[in-house]
């Protein structure tokens, strides 16, 4: 039983590159979310899924994309990315709103 | 939309000294979470409190959900080094909306 995983564990981008960061989950949970941690920031919620098929904003959507076509699986895309985006990203699901989150390994993301 | 604050930010403690950390929603929550993130590592979910008033301990933690369900606190009593880590309390409406977080350090 894999959890949760993400893929890439690292990466660097330059300026006004795109990437797309792979969330997966093997629970059949149904929420999923994307957050990203920078120092003294905690965890700052991107976009949220709460079912195949559906996205929602988090507090700071901005400059990111996402998708849910499979249940397994929350791509978070990043566009244009920018120096700003500079942060470790983690992915995490839940099978209710009532029960504990799994979170991935987590994303390092550097933007020069 | 709904904010969650923690305080406060850093702990240092000598080994065995108390830790108490405190967390506040703008807005009332259906559950409360708690989770602790060691250096270099990712959230791991600690508890859940759900009713008014409830109290839970888990071994040297004790968790508290305030009358309201807009307040919490994680209290850690006799700290080890073990403890080393930092605290997060996350709100759960549909989203999960964690607090700031509490950076415990412990001084053996």
């Amino acid at each position: 039983n894999a959890g949760v995983t993400q893929t890439p564990k690292f990466r660097v981008l330059k300026t006004g590159q795109s990437m797309t960061l792979l969330c997966a989950q093997d629970m059949n949970h149904e929420y999923m979310y994307w957050y990203r941690q920078d120092p003294g920031m905690g965890l700052r919620l991107i976009h949220y899924s709460v079912g195949e098929g559906t996205t929602a904003k988090g507090e700071v959507p901005d400059g990111y994309n996402v998708s849910r076509l499979k249940k397994q699986n929350f791509l978070l895309g990043l566009e244009s990315a920018a120096p700003s985006q500079t942060s470790v990203y983690f992915c995490a699901s839940s099978y209710l709103t009532n029960t504990e989150a799994f979170f991935g390994q987590g994303t390092r993301l550097t933007v020069v | 939309g709904q904010q969650v604050m923690q305080i406060p930010q850093y702990q240092h403690v000598q080994e065995g000294e108390d830790f108490t950390t405190y967390c506040n929603s703008s807005t009332t929550l259906s559950n409360i979470q708690w989770y602790k993130q060691r250096p270099g590592g990712h959230p791991v979910f600690l508890i859940q409190l759900v009713k008014s008033g409830e109290v839970k301990k888990q071994k040297r933690l004790t968790f508290q959900f305030g009358e309201a369900k807009k307040n919490s606190s994680l209290h850690i009593t006799a700290t080890q080094t073990t403890d080393v880590g930092t605290y997060f309390c996350a709100g759960r409406n549909e989203k999960l909306t964690f607090g700031t977080g509490t950076r415990l350090t412990i001084i053996p």
